[in-house]
C-alpha cells in the first residue's frame, strides 16, 4: 500500500485532456513539494514536474499541475499516443523521514 | 552531460547480500551540491525509495529497509554503492540510482540511471 494514492488507471483519446490525482496527508503533500514522473515501458522514470509546478527543460507545456482541494493533479492536454506511460507522484514525508511515491497510474491512449 | 550507470550481479541467492554500484559521469560526486539515491521497482509494481547519501557521509534510509541497507560513497572512483543484506524473493526488482537536484535530501530525484534487474533466487 503506497503512502500516496493515485488511481491505478486513466485513459483518453488523442487530443483530449486527462488528469491524474495524487492524494496524501499533511505530513507529505500537505507540507512538501510534489513531483511527477513519467515512465515509458521498459525505461527509467523521467522527471516531468518538480517543485509542485515546474517543468524541466524539454518537457512540453501540455503537462501541468493543478490543485483540486488539497490534492494535486497532473493534467495532460492535447493527449498524444506517446504519452502512454505510467505516471508517479512523489514527495518527502516528514513523519516517515523519507521519500514516498504514489502507486502509479497507467495512462492508456485509446 | 550527467550519466548514472548501475552495475552488479543480476542474480543473488536468498539470505545473501545484494551489492550494486552506481558510476557517475559528467559531475563530481564530491560536489557538495548533491545527494545521491537508490530506488527500486519490483516487476509490475511501483517505485520504492531505498535511501540516499551525500559525499560527506550523511545518509538517509527508508525506515522499512533501514536495518538491512548500507549506502556508501567512493569519491576516488566517482561511485556510490548499495548493500542490501538478508535478501528474499520480495527484494527482486529493478534497482535505480539517481541524483537529488540539490544539496538537500529534499531535492527532487532528477537524473536516473537506466536500472539494473536483480533477481533473488536459489
Amino acid at each position: 500500500q503506497s503512502v500516496l494514492t493515485q488511481p491505478p488507471s486513466a485513459s483518453g483519446t488523442p487530443g483530449q485532456r486527462v488528469t491524474i490525482s495524487c492524494s496524501g496527508s499533511s505530513s507529505n503533500i500537505g507540507s512538501n513539494a510534489v513531483n511527477w514522473y513519467q515512465q515509458l515501458p521498459g525505461t527509467a522514470p523521467k522527471l516531468l514536474i518538480y517543485n509542485n509546478n515546474q517543468r524541466p527543460s524539454g518537457v512540453p507545456g501540455r503537462f501541468s499541475v493543478f490543485k483540486s482541494g488539497t490534492s494535486p493533479s497532473l493534467a495532460i492536454s492535447g493527449l498524444q499516443s506517446e504519452d502512454e506511460a505510467d505516471y508517479y507522484c512523489a514527495t518527502w514525508d516528514d513523519s516517515l523521514h523519507g521519500w514516498v511515491f504514489g502507486g502509479g497510474t497507467k495512462l492508456t491512449v485509446l | 552531460q550527467l550519466q548514472l550507470q548501475e552495475s552488479g550481479p543480476g542474480l543473488v541467492k536468498p539470505s545473501e547480500t545484494l551489492s550494486l554500484t552506481c558510476t557517475v559521469s559528467g559531475v563530481s560526486i564530491s560536489s557538495s551540491s548533491y545527494y545521491w539515491g537508490w530506488i527500486r521497482q519490483p516487476p509490475g509494481k511501483g517505485l520504492e525509495w531505498i535511501g540516499s547519501i551525500h559525499y560527506s557521509g550523511s545518509t538517509y534510509h527508508n525506515p522499512s529497509l533501514k536495518s538491512r541497507v548500507t549506502i556508501s560513497v567512493d569519491t576516488s572512483k566517482n561511485q556510490f554503492s548499495l548493500d542490501l543484506s538478508s535478501v528474499a524473493a520480495a527484494d527482486t526488482a529493478v534497482y535505480y540510482c539517481a541524483r537529488h537536484r540539490s544539496a538537500s535530501i529534499f531535492g527532487v530525484l532528477d537524473y536516473w540511471g537506466q536500472g539494473s534487474l536483480v533477481t533473488v533466487s536459489s
